[in-house]
């Protein structure tokens, strides 16, 4: 139980243009998932949380207009990265936290590697 | 500033011997920690928790320890194998933040033969 899956698993793009990523959970419905972002040697760093029919909180530092979040449905959400550039590249990963499942927990998925050329 | 922190970014230890990765927090208001392992290019791996009401957790292989007054957590993996070779991160989070991690840099454990 509490898998969670992400599309694509890698994406290279031009600057310029926006890339989407998806994030669902497949086995349970997730009322808040999270995403964050990796670069190489480092820690996950959280971007945002996104609650289910609401806005997504962004952490300081992250640009909203820039990285577009919609939690649409209780299993989907999904990260826009708009006007991608090269410095944009990086390991993306989301996490949900179910319903019934305990507060802290979050379940990850296998992540996205975005490549911007 | 690094709320969460591995000091040690790697790890080697023998096949069948103990393994403890260590981590510190400096937020007070953390009353959950967690503990994740990683493979490369792969979304991090729940393993174990632990709530600040108590001081040791187990689950097979796996023993979290915690350790309120120094702010200190470690995590023993005994007997320690080669597929547990990864980069484990510690996590903690404050009860009614939404749950909101936050990470440690993380500790890469290689099991030797």
């Amino acid at each position: 139980g509490a898998v969670v899956s992400q599309h694509p698993s890698w994406v290279i793009c031009k600057s310029g243009t926006s890339v989407k990523i998806e994030c669902r959970s497949l086995d349970f419905q997730a009322t808040t998932m999270f995403w964050y972002r990796q670069f190489p040697k480092q820690s996950l760093m959280l971007m945002a949380t996104s609650n289910e029919g609401s806005k997504a909180t962004y952490e300081q530092g992250v640009e909203k207009d820039k990285f577009l979040i919609n939690h649409a449905s209780l299993t989907l959400s999904t990260l826009t990265v708009t006007s991608a550039h090269p410095e944009d590249s990086s390991f993306y990963i989301c996490s949900a936290r179910g319903r019934d499942g305990f507060l802290g927990t979050q379940y990850f998925g296998p992540g996205t590697r975005l490549t911007v050329l | 500033d690094q709320q969460v922190k591995q000091n040690s970014p790697s790890l080697s230890v023998q096949e069948g011997r103990i393994s403890i990765l260590n981590c510190d927090y400096t937020n007070s208001m953390f009353d959950y920690f967690l503990w994740y392992k990683k493979y490369p290019a792969e979304g991090p791996t729940f393993l174990i928790s632990i709530s600040s009401i108590k001081d040791k957790n187990e689950d097979g292989r796996f023993t979290v320890f915690l350790n309120k007054s120094a702010k200190h957590l470690s995590l023993h993996i005994v007997p320690s194998q080669p597929g547990d070779s990864a980069v484990y991160f510690c996590a903690a989070s404050v009860t009614g933040t939404a749950s909101k991690l936050t990470f440690g840099t993380g500790t890469r454990l290689q099991v030797t033969l």
